[in-house]
């Protein structure tokens, strides 16, 4: 059975650190491209940030761009995100996600997703 | 303007079919696209319902209901989900998703109200 656990979210102070990870399990971890996904309370679904199965390419939405750092072990099925200079608008539930094929770094669904850690940016 | 734009909400009827829209930014056609629709309802990820590009360029998510299914309307630059018969269950929040430039985009997202 797939399962994706995230965890480190707290509440954090604007201008602060944060480091997520996810761990997998069930699955070839190193098989796949995997990524973080955020929703803010109440609000739509926000694409976060990519890493292929090697750690060997990583994309980001403009709006972390520059702050947040992508990251993964694959020697211990982990997913990581490195949050800097958080913003209030960066108060979110944000989730690990796995893409569904393994062939290309793009243009697959996300097939499992975990059920998310709550970052709350907030002085 | 966002790139996918989706009506913040619907109602529709028990039996009936509630038609869910998710309209390209102009500039960017629907034809080149794979569209992606997830269902979430409260409390729980997304889950995955299917993919349109065209009739033979479609999937169904893996134990998703043949009532749910992918369209496209070409003249309104537009992704649409179907679903038919609906039921209690199917009231939820549902995403529109593609792949655009270096990453990924949802659309704001439809609350379906079923009533």
């Amino acid at each position: 059975e797939v399962q994706l656990v995230e965890s480190g979210g707290v509440v954090v102070q604007p201008g602060g650190s944060l480091r997520l990870s996810c761990a997998a399990s069930g699955f070839t971890f190193d098989d796949y491209t995997m990524h973080w996904v955020r929703q803010a309370p109440g609000k739509g679904l926000e694409w976060v940030s990519l890493i292929s199965w090697d750690g060997g390419s990583t994309y980001y939405a403009d709006s972390v761009k520059g702050r947040f750092t992508i990251s993964r072990d694959n020697s211990k099925n982990s997913l990581y995100l490195q949050m800097n200079s958080l913003r209030t608008e960066d108060t979110a539930l944000y989730y690990c996600a796995k893409a569904s094929g393994t062939v290309a770094t793009w243009g697959y669904y996300f097939d499992y997703w975990g059920q998310g850690t709550l970052v709350t940016v907030s002085s | 303007q966002a790139v996918l734009t989706q009506p913040s909400s619907l109602s529709a009827s028990p039996g009936a079919s509630a038609s869910l829209t998710c309209t390209l930014r102009s500039g960017i056609n629907v034809g080149t696209y794979r569209i992606y629709w997830y269902q979430q309802k409260p409390g729980s990820p997304p889950q995955y319902l299917l993919r349109y590009k065209s009739d033979s360029d479609k999937q169904q998510g893996s134990g998703v209901p043949s009532r749910f299914s992918g369209s496209k309307d070409a003249s309104a630059n537009a992704g649409i989900l179907l679903i038919s018969g609906l039921q209690s269950e199917d009231e939820a929040d549902y995403y529109c998703m593609i792949w655009h430039s270096s990453g990924v985009v949802f659309g704001g997202g439809t609350k379906l109200t079923v009533l």
